[in-house]
């Protein structure tokens, strides 16, 4: 299977700590897309990348979040200083040139105790 | 700013019977988008619809486009199990090549 794959599907952290997560997007999508889904939510867009290039951060993106697409294939989401507030699910989505054809991953599913 | 509101919010039905699932916005959309998303799953794609008045099927799954692109519906017929999940519109935003805005969902539940 050749789509959208995110490391760890889970993760249970400690508020205040570190967490790192990763995406790897289908094989030549050069713009990949991070989003935060809460219970009853719909996907919220967080931020996206053309190749290794961030064009985009949502305001709800705060100086304790960090993405990076080193060599513009896979990327990272970075959350320092977790806090309770951070529980949710995090969704990677790649596609092609037009982003609105996009394909997600399974997501991380993210609980801060 | 652009908000999507979908209802209703939940919708539990037997195989067979019919639904639709709607998608409202006081903005003007570009396009629309379906989506399906499973429990623990991320969304899938099913439909893009473009020109107002746009209706798109997909099997069993009728999809419309407000005529004046500011609404869309979803109409299932003879709704099967596999039919449950959470079903999200999306829309592009119009200051952003690269963001959809989602509405919240409608969760729909299929019983047998």
């Amino acid at each position: 299977d050749t789509g959208v794959s995110q490391n760890p599907r889970h993760k249970i952290t400690k508020r205040g700590q570190n967490v790192t997560f990763r995406c790897d997007p289908i094989s030549e999508h050069n713009r990949l897309y991070w989003y935060r889904q809460t219970l009853g939510q719909g996907p919220e867009f967080l931020t996206y990348f053309q190749n290794e290039a961030q064009l985009e951060k949502s305001r709800l993106l705060s100086d304790r979040f960090s993405a990076e697409r080193p060599k513009g294939s896979f990327s990272t989401l970075e959350i320092q200083r977790t806090e309770q507030g951070d529980s949710a699910m995090y969704l990677c989505a790649s596609s092609l040139g037009s982003y609105l054809r996009q394909y997600f991953g399974p997501g991380t599913r993210l609980t801060v105790t | 700013t652009q908000l999507l509101e979908q209802s209703p919010q939940f919708l539990s039905i037997q195989e067979g019977e019919n639904l639709t699932v709607y998608c409202n916005s006081s903005s003007v959309f570009s396009s629309l988008q379906w989506y399906r998303q499973e429990p623990g799953e991320g969304p899938v794609l099913l439909v893009t619809v473009v020109t107002g008045g746009e209706v798109k099927k997909l099997k069993r799954l009728t999809f419309q486009f407000g005529d004046a692109r500011k609404d869309s519906s979803l109409h299932i017929t003879a709704a099967q199990t596999g039919d449950t999940g959470l079903y999200l519109c999306a829309g592009p935003l119009t200051d952003s090549w690269g963001k959809l805005q989602f509405g919240a969902g409608t969760q729909v539940v299929v019983t047998p």
